[in-house]
């Protein structure tokens, strides 16, 4: 069965900490890996991924997938209140796939 | 601007009764979608369509349904028959075929209630 693990479940860290959140995967017909961040309603679409060991960045945030070890990270670096959000994963293969999420708190 | 627009951001419905949530998009994009969201969990999916007057089931389509009568309108009726409607619901769209891999947009979400 196909399947999206994200990890944490939640993280609470101090503003100005970098955090690492981690999204693994079991799916078959692989096309891409999704993240997106949720605050209140809809998610807004962060990256997406396909090719393995290119990094995209926007911003503060940055992202990355290793197809042969099946995970993808989100780095965010100098965290700020404003981050605090859930984090989704999601994979797209015969359909989208998603994790339960990471809940990150942001503490001032 | 483009993008989705859901209605109503907050419904409450009795139970027995039947109720209809609406999505519209202005993106021109082919695929339209409806998730279910409950706390912790991720996505499920309701329903998809790819094209006018075509949808296919998702994951959890047993008490739901749904109608693609236009490119921008994917309105889904949450029905008597499901047993434990109260959650989230996104409606998305994306250009090209459902699940190509290209980038799904969301609407704000409608909560549903039932009392």
């Amino acid at each position: 069965e196909d399947k999206v693990v994200q990890s944490p479940l939640s993280l609470v860290v101090h503003e100005g900490d970098t955090v690492t959140l981690n999204c693994s995967y079991e799916v078959t017909n692989f096309r891409s890996l999704l993240w997106y961040k949720q605050e209140k309603k809809a998610p807004t679409f962060l990256f997406m991924l396909t090719s393995s060991g290119i990094e995209k960045k926007s911003g503060r945030l940055s992202s990355i997938l290793d197809k042969k070890e099946l995970f993808s990270i989100l780095n965010i670096t100098a965290t700020q209140t404003g981050d605090s959000a859930v984090y989704l994963c999601a994979v797209s293969a015969y359909q989208l796939i998603w994790g339960a999420g990471t809940k990150l708190i942001i503490k001032p | 601007d483009g993008g989705i627009t859901q209605s109503p951001k907050y419904l409450f419905r009795k139970e027995g009764q039947n109720v209809t949530l609406s999505c519209e998009q202005n993106l021109n994009h082919d695929a339209m979608y409806w998730y279910r969201q409950d706390p912790g969990q991720g996505l499920r999916l309701i329903y998809y369509s790819q094209i006018v007057n075509d949808f296919q089931k998702g994951d959890i389509a047993e008490g739901y349904s749904v109608s693609r009568e236009k490119k921008e309108s994917f309105p889904l009726t949450v029905t008597s028959a499901q047993k434990n409607p109260t959650a989230f619901y996104l409606c998305a769209s994306s250009s090209d075929r459902a699940f190509s891999g290209n980038t799904i947009y969301f609407g704000e979400g409608s909560w549903l209630t039932v009392v």
